[in-house]
């Protein structure tokens, strides 16, 4: 069946390092693929997603590209900020008229200042 | 600006208890889901809905049911709550046809003694 990897946690980092975080994905056709943040005593806010090959996300700096070449839609942001700190969930959503989200296990990031 | 609401926050139990929580969303959304959030484990389905009075079972329904009479609002039950369901839990919804984004709620954080 469809499933997520992405990396495991937690990441420490220092404010104004490079953050990627990889998430690699298995699925049949062609699914969407997300990037979900979680900040601490929060629900899940969608950071970005792509719908097709070679599209890429972005948004508050972050960015993730759809490739599918490598089953890949790994998360990066040039310099991270003490306020990126939280649970950063991959998800890919297997289409059809149901809407249900795969998701990853989460990695947490914490950013030092 | 979209908005799905949970009943409560945080919330507190016995063992044995019947427990509601609540989720009502005002995005007119035919589809709603019932997560469960543990450490290690990310999110795992519980139920989802994708019309009034229609329910089908997730990863893991066992000890869980739902109820959906009105098409703003879903409830999960817990029948008897034990402490192996003490977990944050949370509600989302869709809107059929769109791009597969799902919609979050802030959570609630059950324990159950």
């Amino acid at each position: 069946g469809n499933s997520v990897t992405q990396m495991e946690g937690p990441v420490t980092l220092s404010e104004e390092a490079f953050l990627t975080i990889n998430c690699t994905y298995t699925a049949t056709g062609y699914p969407s693929l997300f990037w979900y943040v979680q900040y601490p005593g929060e629900g899940l806010q969608l950071l970005l997603k792509a719908t097709k090959a070679d599209d890429k996300g972005s948004n508050k700096g972050f960015e993730a590209t759809y490739r599918k070449e490598t089953t890949s839609f790994h998360l990066e942001k040039g310099s991270v900020q003490v306020s990126d700190s939280a649970v950063y969930f991959c998800a890919l959503s297997e289409g059809g008229s149901q809407g249900n989200l795969i998701f990853g296990k989460g990695t947490k990031l914490s950013v030092k200042p | 600006d979209v908005k799905v609401t949970q009943s409560s926050r945080y919330l507190v139990k016995r063992t044995g208890e019947k427990v509601f929580l609540e989720c009502v969303q005002d995005m007119d959304h035919e589809n709603m889901f019932w997560y469960r959030q543990d450490p290690g484990l990310g999110l795992r389905l519980i139920y989802f809905s994708y019309d009034v009075k229609m329910k089908e079972k997730g990863d893991i329904p066992e000890g869980y049911s739902v109820s959906r009479e009105k098409k703003e609002r879903f409830s999960l039950i817990l029948e008897s709550a034990s402490t192996n369901q003490t977990s944050m839990y949370l509600c989302a919804s869709w809107e059929a046809g769109g791009y597969n984004e799902q919609f979050f709620g802030p959570g609630t954080r059950l324990t159950v003694l």
